[in-house]
């Protein structure tokens, strides 16, 4: 049973140009959670996801980020627009149920040059 | 809200010794807490979980205690191998299933 995958793993990209994470949940997984870490920090919840609908996104940035969940395929997160200050790694987890034990995908790491 | 951190950023010890990582939290209402152990350029690995309603719990080389009345709890690592090098969080979590994470605490093995 292959884990949470994510892709890009690395992600380059200039200041104002828009990044896209994916993020393909484990099989069998339909809750979907996006989290920020930046260097030598914690994990941040960013939202929280179930197909075809946003759960909590209290902590997603009012402007610019976005996320999505469609009945078919992976969930994105958005950033457009992006900054130095959106440097970070960006890691998905995903649950079969609103179940606590969540599953990390390996993350996508987001540079702003 | 939660917060939830621990007690030192690294901590080093030698093969074969019991590791012991602290973290201390917040918010009375959290009723479940996570260790996860974070290796270089991968994600959090779930280790172990305990509820509010239990003080001790055990799994393979593992031990999670929870202190409830001075909101503290600690992992304990049994005979530390060099594959045990990460940085290690706990994490706590409220009615929602979603967990704040305390900054890590890094482990170093030394052989």
């Amino acid at each position: 049973n292959a884990g949470v995958m994510q892709n890009p793993r690395h992600l380059v990209r200039r200041r104002g140009q828009e990044a896209r994470l994916r993020c393909s949940p484990m099989k069998g997984h339909s809750h979907v959670y996006w989290y920020r870490q930046l260097p030598e920090e914690g994990l941040k919840f960013m939202v929280y996801l179930q197909k075809e609908n946003i759960i909590d996104e209290s902590g997603m940035p009012k402007e610019r980020f976005s996320a999505e969940f469609p009945k078919e395929g992976p969930s994105i997160l958005r950033i457009q627009q992006v900054v130095r200050g959106d440097s970070a790694a960006y890691f998905c987890a995903s649950s079969p149920s609103t179940a606590y034990e969540q599953y990390f995908g390996p993350g996508t790491r987001l540079t702003v040059t | 809200g939660e917060s939830v951190g621990l007690h030192l950023p690294t901590l080093s010890v030698q093969e074969g010794d019991n590791s012991i990582i602290n973290c201390a939290y917040s918010n009375s209402a959290s009723d479940y807490f996570i260790w996860y152990k974070q290796e270089s350029g991968k994600g959090p690995q779930f280790i172990i979980d305990i509820r509010s309603n239990m003080d001790k719990r055990q799994g393979q080389r593992v031990t999670v205690l929870l202190n409830k009345t001075v909101k503290h709890l600690s992992l304990q690592i049994a005979a530390t191998q060099p594959g045990d090098s990460a940085v290690y969080f706990c994490a706590g979590a409220g009615g929602s299933y979603i967990p704040t994470f305390g900054r890590g605490t890094s482990l170093i093995v030394h052989p």
